[in-house]
Order: C-alpha cells, then sequence, then structure tokens
C-alpha cells in the first residue's frame, strides 16, 4: 500500500514549457486534490476531483488543467509555464471519514 | 482577511518543554479541524483530526476545538527534537470523502537539545 504516489519529484522547466504532473493513489479514494505550496501562503488548492469525471477548480486554477484519467490517477498540467509557478506540488486525496492524505511533493522550478 | 490564521513562528524551545501551536478562524461553517505536521521536503502528515468542539489526546499529542471562538490548539507535551517540523492547522466544511482542505501558513517549530 503506497498511499499517493507523485512523479517527477523535481523539474526544472524553462518559461513557456510545458509538463504533465502525475499522481496515483491506491484507497480507492474518490476524491483527489492538487495544492502548490509556496513559503508563507500555507497550502493553496488548485484543482480538485471529487469523483471519477469531475473536476472543479480551486483556490488557484490559472495557468493549470487536470485531468482525471479513473478512479487512481490524477493528472495536473501546466501549458505554457511561467516563474510565478515555481512552487512545490502536493497531491492529496481523500476518502470515507474525511482523512486527506497527501504525496510526497514536486519541486517545480520555472527559469 | 485569510479565512485561517496561524502564527508562522518561526518557535524555538527546549527538549522537555510544552509546546502550544493555535489557529484562529473566521467561517463558522468547519467542522472537521486537523493538524498535520510536515518535516522539511517532506509530504504533509496527519498528526490529529478532530470533529466539532472538544479535545483529542494521541501520546504526547492534545487537539483542542472552540467553536465558540473559533479557535483552535495543539500541545505537544516532552517535545522532543524529533518534533522539529512545520505544523499546518487544516479546515474543512465537509463530512463526506469530498471537501475541500483550507491551511493555515503553517508554524516552523525547532526542538533543540
Amino acid at each position: 500500500n503506497a498511499g499517493v504516489t507523485q512523479t517527477p519529484k523535481f523539474q526544472v522547466l524553462k518559461t513557456g514549457q510545458s509538463m504533465t504532473l502525475q499522481c496515483a493513489q491506491d484507497m480507492n479514494h474518490n476524491s483527489m486534490y492538487w495544492y502548490r505550496q509556496d513559503p508563507g501562503m500555507g497550502l493553496r488548492l488548485i484543482y480538485y476531483s471529487a469523483s471519477e469525471g469531475t473536476t472543479d477548480k480551486g483556490e488557484v486554477p490559472n495557468g493549470y488543467n487536470v485531468s482525471r484519467l479513473n478512479k487512481r490517477e490524477f493528472s495536473l498540467r501546466l501549458e505554457s509555464a511561467a516563474p510565478s509557478q515555481t512552487s512545490v506540488y502536493f497531491c492529496a486525496s481523500s476518502g470515507p471519514g474525511g482523512l486527506w492524505y497527501f504525496g510526497p511533493g514536486t519541486r517545480l522550478t520555472v527559469t | 482577511q485569510k479565512e485561517v490564521e496561524q502564527d508562522p513562528g518561526p518557535l524555538s524551545v527546549p527538549e522537555g518543554a510544552i509546546v502550544s501551536l493555535n489557529c484562529t478562524y473566521s467561517n463558522s461553517a468547519f467542522q472537521y479541524f486537523m493538524w498535520y505536521r510536515q518535516y522539511s521536503r517532506k509530504g504533509p502528515e496527519l498528526l490529529m483530526y478532530t470533529y466539532s468542539s472538544g479535545n483529542k489526546e494521541d501520546g504526547r499529542f492534545t487537539a483542542q476545538v472552540d467553536k465558540s471562538s473559533k479557535y483552535i490548539s495543539l500541545f505537544i507535551r516532552d517535545s522532543q527534537p524529533s518534533d522539529s517540523a512545520t505544523y499546518l492547522c487544516a479546515m474543512s466544511a465537509g463530512g463526506t470523502s469530498y471537501g475541500k482542505l483550507t491551511f493555515g501558513q503553517g508554524t516552523i517549530l525547532t526542538v533543540h537539545p
């Protein structure tokens, strides 16, 4: 039981490049989330998926797109990376009982 | 004004001290209250989970929720150097598997031997 896994762990992009962050969970959770963490800002919700086939915007969705590929997988795409998207990205999932579990994070630097 | 306010610290205490971490919030719909611990360069891990008002104890950790004051606390007794981490409070109004967590900014704690 790996919990929530994320790939890659680290990534450096140039401004304007695109990339997809991958997330998978093996806890059979319905809900999945993407957060970003910046110094002094805590974690801010980018997008979430309440169930397979649905996605909704969170607090800071601009510049991102998501895909809920199936119940296990939820990806985050940056179409044209900007320096303001330099951050640590966390994927999370939640199930019955309302407990959230987080992945190890992806450190993204956009130059 | 942010929905959840948390003093970012940093907080530095000697080993064995009692640590008190606090958050205030403005959304009266919040019912689920969590504390996460995050070690450097790691993901947040769930430490304590409380529904509605009251206290919950788990070993050296005690979580308190006062909904009337919109105030939550985490107490760490007999603090250890291994407790050095960032502590994040988080809250949700949702009660099912769907719901959005709102986080405080996190408090950086260092426990020195």
